[in-house]
């Protein structure tokens, strides 16, 4: 298994800011992943934090709006950039652990709130 | 897109009562995984069914999958108050990338 933690667990930053969020994991994993979900919704995946090369971002999702690293096999941040009321959601990271068919573990999430 | 949609979309139950969710899906799978979210907070991994098993237990957790219908149960026995949650099905696609994609859950309230 996996423990995630992130930091910070909640914040209210004004429009046009940036807040970096950290996600670590407490044992090297191989794949690690951003999702967002919006008030009431489901969560949909930001992007894939690869290990020392650019991550990977899903349809709708750009790396100048939510830039993203991963500098080791247990530590990634996200970025939320330019930020506007509609950035309001809960982003959560993920680990994978194993390959294809293994466990993804999640923390427990960032609650943003843009005003 | 969304790959699973559970139904109900939200379901109350009184307390010692067995709740049923499902899932259903479009693609062929690799796993299929549930979690819990209690309001608002990060998810909690219930259980892993890989596609080559149609049934797992765990305590009172029981999943079925059916991958001819593309579909899968999620059956709590015996709820309790403490169950009361939202509950998300999520699959990994066969032979394809190894991100995990969500249904749109299932809001259980277990009524004391």
């Amino acid at each position: 298994s996996a423990v995630i933690s992130q930091k910070p667990s909640r914040d209210i930053c004004q429009r046009g800011t940036s807040l970096t969020i950290q996600c670590q994991v407490d044992s090297q994993v191989t794949m690690m992943f951003w999702y967002r979900q919006q008030p009431g919704q489901s969560l949909t995946l930001i992007a894939t934090a690869n290990q020392g090369s650019e991550a990977t971002y899903e349809s709708g999702f750009v790396i100048d709006k939510f830039p993203i690293s991963r500098p080791n096999l247990t530590f990634s941040t996200l970025t939320v950039s330019n930020m506007s009321p509609e950035d309001s959601s809960i982003y959560l990271c993920s680990a994978l652990v194993g390959q294809g068919a293994g466990t993804q573990y999640f923390g427990p999430g960032t609650r943003l709130l843009v005003l | 897109s969304q790959q699973g949609e559970e139904d109900p979309q939200a379901l109350s139950i009184q307390e010692g009562e067995n709740a049923t969710m499902n899932c259903s899906y479009k693609t062929s799978i690799n796993n299929l995984q549930w979690y819990r979210q209690n309001s608002g907070r990060g998810l909690v991994h219930l259980i892993l069914i890989r596609s080559n098993e149609r049934e797992k237990h765990s305590g009172r957790l029981r999943v079925t999958l059916d991958t001819s219908k593309k579909s899968s149960s999620l059956l709590i026995t015996a709820s309790r108050a403490a169950d009361t949650a939202s509950y998300f099905c999520a699959t990994r696609t066969q032979g394809g990338s190894e991100k995990l994609v969500f249904g749109k859950g299932t809001k259980l309230t277990v009524n004391p």
